[in-house]
This record gives C-alpha cells, sequence and structure tokens, in this order.
C-alpha cells in the first residue's frame, strides 16, 4: 500500500505559481498518481492524475520523475478562489480489489490577496 | 445530469437506532465507495464497491455495513450508530475498474450526528 506524505500547509499570492509535492516512497510499479481538491463541506473534486513524466490539463500540471517517487502538483497564478485542501493519492484497482486511494490529510492551500 | 447522489443531506439521530444513508449514482460506473470525514484526519474509507455483490472493506469499517445489489445503488448502513460516527459522509463511483481513469465523483455529502 504506497502512502502518501504532503505538507500540511502551504501560503501564497494571488497570481503566483504554487507547486505541492507529495512523497510516495513505496509506490508500486502500476500505481497511477491522482490529485484532488476540496472546499469545505463539499466533495473532493478530480484535478489530476499521471503515471509518469508531466502531464497538464486546463487547471494544473503535474510532474513526476523518473524514479515515481514523488509528485507535484503545479497551479498556475492562483486566485483567491484555489484556497482549498489538495489531496494526492497513489493506487491502483486490479481484479484482486483497490488498493492505495486513502485519502490521507491533505494540504491545506491558503491564498492571500 | 451525470451526478452522485446522497440522502439525506442532514441527519440527527440518537445511539443505537439503525440507519441507512443511500448513494446512487447515474453514470453507470462499476466502483462505488464511502468515506467519513472528520476534523484534522482528512477522509477516510470505510468501504468500498468493484462491482455488484463485490465489497471490500477500507481502513475504517466497523460498525458500518455496505451492500451492492443493483449497480447504480451503494447504501451504507449503521446497525447500532454510536455518537464516534458523527462525522461527514461522502460516497463516490468512478469508472476505474473498466477503464485506466482514476477520476472519482464525489456526492454532496451526508452529515450525520449521533447523540
Amino acid at each position: 500500500l504506497a502512502k502518501t506524505t504532503q505538507p500540511i500547509s502551504m501560503d501564497s499570492y494571488e497570481g503566483q505559481e504554487v507547486n505541492i509535492t507529495c512523497s510516495h516512497n513505496n509506490i508500486a510499479t502500476n500505481d497511477y498518481i491522482t490529485w484532488y481538491q476540496q472546499f469545505p463541506s463539499q466533495g473532493p473534486r478530480f484535478i489530476i492524475q499521471g503515471y509518469k513524466t508531466k502531464v497538464t490539463n486546463e487547471v494544473a500540471s503535474l510532474f513526476i520523475p523518473a524514479d515515481r517517487k514523488s509528485s507535484t502538483l503545479s497551479l498556475p497564478r492562483v486566485s483567491l478562489s484555489d484556497t482549498a485542501v489538495y489531496y494526492c493519492l497513489v493506487g491502483v484497482y486490479s481484479g484482486g480489489g483497490a488498493d492505495g486511494l486513502t485519502f490521507g490529510k491533505g494540504t491545506h492551500l491558503i491564498i492571500q490577496p | 445530469e451525470a451526478q452522485v447522489t446522497q440522502n439525506p443531506r442532514y441527519l440527527i439521530t440518537v445511539t443505537g437506532k439503525k440507519l441507512t444513508v443511500t448513494c446512487s449514482q447515474n453514470m453507470n460506473h462499476e466502483y462505488m465507495s464511502w468515506y467519513r470525514q472528520d476534523p484534522g484526519l482528512g477522509l477516510r474509507q470505510i468501504y468500498y464497491s468493484m462491482n455488484v455483490e463485490v465489497t471490500d472493506k477500507g481502513d475504517v469499517p466497523e460498525g458500518y455495513k455496505v451492500s451492492r445489489k443493483e449497480k447504480r445503488n451503494f447504501p451504507l448502513i449503521l446497525e447500532s450508530p454510536s455518537p464516534n460516527q458523527t462525522s461527514l459522509y461522502f460516497c463516490a463511483s468512478s469508472p476505474l475498474w473498466t477503464s485506466d481513469n482514476y477520476e472519482q465523483y464525489f456526492g454532496p455529502g451526508t452529515r450525520l450526528t449521533v447523540t
């Protein structure tokens, strides 16, 4: 079961690029990495997923080094509305069940004006 | 509209009174899951289901039951609720069992208080 470690909290300012790093030293070969965003009293919302190298979508980029023992979520030009908790998940689904998929405590990102 | 629905959204009950929180999805997803969220503890998985009639324990299954008789529904059952089950509960679904898409779609949450 791949465990993840993230910073408890981060601060930044509007217009800045924010990078949140997640450590997953015992990631397995078949594991995917996914990131979610959660606002208070709402369900988490999927942001991005990746397996290796770099993935980019309309809201974020995900950087995964060759050894895959960590990953970095990059949020370009953040705004106040990006203040939320961000979760990194590492896991895989197989015929025997679903491994990983533990959200943990996440990173509380606070964006200031 | 593709969505996951949960009912009720809010519930106050007393210790020992059996209750069921319903969860339904209209996206034909194979995978469904229940989580609870408590302050300072993040989201913890209670039970999950890979398909109809297939369920498995997550990290905190004690005191809960689930069933998956139909693909779209995944009810969470508390046979004898206790105050330590006061929490915010989320249901989620995902197509991941049949694809490499690991996106989970979450319901709006059910806030349960057990007195």
